[in-house]
């Protein structure tokens, strides 16, 4: 069962522009993931949030976790042609890792 | 250091043959997954390995077998494939519970005719 689930499904912008995803959940989470997928790669991790936290930073990555509302943004600030990928959320629940969901992803297409 | 490494990368079966899709990690982590990838879809877990010696199953189990060899190697054996199994699969480890984050291989892609 998906736990996560990204907005939009697809997003197109423009290099230097500020892309935003939204991820939302269900159940009661440990901590929240972003990780971003190239075309035909392997999964690679972003960042992790935890459930106590409510905004951490990585380069040109801003997370937000919002427990109440259950849900998680991904804000990457001045894009570039190559952060062209799909973006993915997974939440671990606090019964552990063997039960962490992905999202079904945004794919992000930024143009020069 | 290469990661996590799969094998092979690229499969072509026909229905009801059998396979064994094998990955193996040089991180020294103790937890290991492999999920599927289907478009519209995303990730689900098929089997999991917490530690050398455990196996258990995870979302989509059926049609898989898995064995967690030592603790470097952890295999997916599909018995008799099917259509349904065409997908992408992926071998990931866990980093530790306090780092929290999976490391992924590359991937394996698998047609099954």
């Amino acid at each position: 069962s998906q736990q996560g689930e990204e907005d939009p499904q697809a997003l197109s912008i423009q290099e230097g522009e500020n892309a935003t995803m939204n991820c939302s959940y269900k159940t009661s989470i440990n901590n929240l993931q972003w990780y971003r997928q190239n075309s035909g790669r392997g999964l690679v991790h972003l960042i992790l949030i935890r459930s106590n936290e409510r905004e951490k930073h990585s380069g040109r990555l801003r997370v937000t976790l919002d427990t109440s509302k259950k849900s998680s943004s991904l804000l990457i600030t001045a894009s570039r042609a190559a952060d062209t990928a799909s973006y993915f959320c997974a939440t671990v629940p606090n019964s552990g890792y063997s039960t962490l969901t992905f999202g079904k992803g945004t794919m992000l297409l930024v143009s020069p | 250091n290469a990661g996590v490494t799969q094998t092979p990368k690229f499969q072509v079966l026909k229905t009801g043959q059998s396979m064994t899709l094998q990955c193996a990690q040089d991180m020294n982590h103790n937890s290991m997954y492999w999920y599927r990838q289907d478009p519209g879809m995303g990730l689900r877990l098929i089997y999991y390995s917490a530690s050398e010696g455990t196996t258990d199953k995870g979302e989509v189990p059926n049609g898989y077998n898995v064995s967690r060899l030592n603790k470097r190697e952890f295999s997916l054996r599909l018995e008799s494939a099917a259509p349904s199994q065409t997908s992408v699969y992926f071998c990931a480890t866990l980093g530790g519970a306090f780092t929290g984050e999976l490391f992924f291989g590359e991937g394996s892609r698998l047609t099954v005719l």
